[in-house]
């Protein structure tokens, strides 16, 4: 099936500073990607589409300014948490639009591995 | 709108025996549904969807699900449970010429010895 992979994993970081997360589709090309942040024990929260080449679409209530998405190719789309705090720390998770084109299954979204991000 | 309600937060059930995780949905048209299973500090992993055909979707490690248009459910089911299924399990739709996906808001399987 398709893989999609997240770095880092885990990242801790002091407030202030700005962190990127990196979610790449390894054998597929994905024209879309989605982020999503996950409060413990509750479910995904989309953050904002990214689509390939284009600015991404942010859903209401997501500050655009502080939550940056990058995605230059068909297979890496980047989240950077800019100027982090306390309140940031959460569990992202992307992932990718598999239309079945390289795959041979049909439109499928694929999740990373998802990246824990602490802000001291 | 769309929506998906997974009425239970948690299912409990013995090894060996049969599991249900109910879903259901609302969404404008026919839907695109999926099942997803997150382990602990994880990301989600596919286990199947409904698209169209068979109301019977056959998925990986063993499940099924059941498009019910009716009754507008989609039950994650399993004829013999393992404890390495216990799990956080989401329900997802997606309405046409949509690219979001609408979850549930999960529900723990306990699978135990």
């Amino acid at each position: 099936g398709a893989v999609v992979s997240q770095h880092p994993s885990r990242v801790i970081c002091k407030s202030g500073t700005s962190v990127k997360i990196e979610c790449r589709s390894l054998d597929f090309q994905a024209t879309t990607m989605f982020w999503y942040r996950q409060f413990p024990k509750q479910s995904l929260m989309l953050m904002a589409t990214s689509n390939e080449g284009s600015k991404a679409t942010y859903e209401q209530g997501v500050e655009k300014d502080k939550f940056l998405i990058n995605h230059a190719s068909l297979t890496l789309s980047t989240l950077t948490v800019t100027s982090a705090h306390p309140e940031d720390s959460s569990f992202y998770i992307c992932s990718a639009r598999d239309l079945g084109f390289g795959t041979g299954g049909t439109d499928t979204q694929y999740f990373g591995p998802g990246t824990r991000l602490t802000v001291l | 709108a769309q929506s998906v309600a997974q009425p239970e937060d948690q299912v409990n059930v013995a090894e060996g025996n049969p599991l249900t995780v109910k879903c259901t949905y609302s969404v404008s048209g026919n839907p695109y549904l999926f099942w997803y299973v997150q382990y602990p500090n994880r990301g989600l992993q596919f286990l199947l969807k409904y698209i169209t055909g068979d109301n019977l979707v056959k998925g990986s490690y063993g499940f099924e699900a059941e498009f019910n248009k009716s009754q507008t459910s989609f039950h994650l089911k399993k004829p013999s449970a393992l404890v390495s299924d216990s799990a956080l399990y989401f329900c997802a739709v997606r309405a046409p010429g949509f690219q979001k996906l609408v979850f549930g808001t999960g529900t723990r399987l306990l699978v135990s010895p």
